[in-house]
């Protein structure tokens, strides 16, 4: 497995601002993937970012919304901008560790809770 | 489009008893896995069994055991003698080159 941190652990903005949030792991990864958890909802992918090469967005999110760094093999950042209330939700990255055929099992970092006014 | 479906929003044990959550998935991949996460309140997403789709034997970890029929296109988790923090939402996913999520059930355990 793999010990993946995020900060802030939660944060309360305001609606229009922007805020980044940063996932690090303890170990070199490929893929890092970027979910979006609501109010009592499963959690949906908002993009897979790998490491030198641009994030790939799940149909809903585009990037302007929620641009993705990937600078190297254990950080990646997501940025909520021009935040509203519908954003408030928990964020949660994740890794993906080489698991065999296919997909690599995913590893979640603690998440981040979001509440915008 | 992979779907994953879980039947049931709620369920309800008691300590030391068995209880399964059910998980149904769509696809039209051979190869795949399938997992079950825990997520207690604390929000963290915790592992807790994982299934590749080409092995016939149901995997199991301690307490936890799966029932995969891969032609009905189901992933059952079984929880035997419960434990008070068992109690969590339980999500099924499904996975090729990313991770689909069902809605998730939520396990009380009862003491």
């Amino acid at each position: 497995s793999a010990v993946i941190s995020q900060k802030p652990s939660r944060d309360i903005c305001q609606r229009g601002t922007s805020l980044t949030i940063q996932c690090q792991v303890d170990s070199q990864v490929t893929m890092m993937f970027w979910y979006r958890q609501q109010p009592g909802q499963s959690l949906t992918l908002i993009a897979t970012a790998n490491q030198g090469s641009e994030a790939t967005y799940e149909s809903g999110f585009v990037i302007d919304k929620f641009p993705i760094s990937r600078p190297n093999l254990t950080f990646s950042t997501l940025t909520v901008s021009n935040m509203s209330p519908e954003d408030s939700s928990i964020y949660l990255c994740s890794v993906g560790l080489a698991g065999g055929v296919g997909t690599d099992t995913q590893y979640f970092g603690p998440g981040t809770r979001l509440t915008v006014l | 489009a992979q779907t994953v479906t879980q039947s049931q929003p709620e369920m309800s044990v008691q300590e030391a008893e068995t209880v399964t959550l059910s998980c149904t998935y769509d696809t039209s991949e051979s190869d795949y896995y399938l997992f079950w996460y825990k997520q207690p309140p604390s929000r963290q997403m915790i592992l807790v069994i994982r299934q590749e789709a080409y092995k016939q034997q149901n995997a199991t970890e301690n307490r936890f055991s799966v029932n995969f029929q891969k032609a009905a296109k189901s992933f059952s988790l079984k929880i035997s003698d419960s434990q008070l923090g068992d109690a969590a939402m339980y999500f099924c996913a499904y996975g090729v080159d990313d991770m689909r999520f069902g809605a998730g059930t939520r396990l009380t355990v009862k003491p």
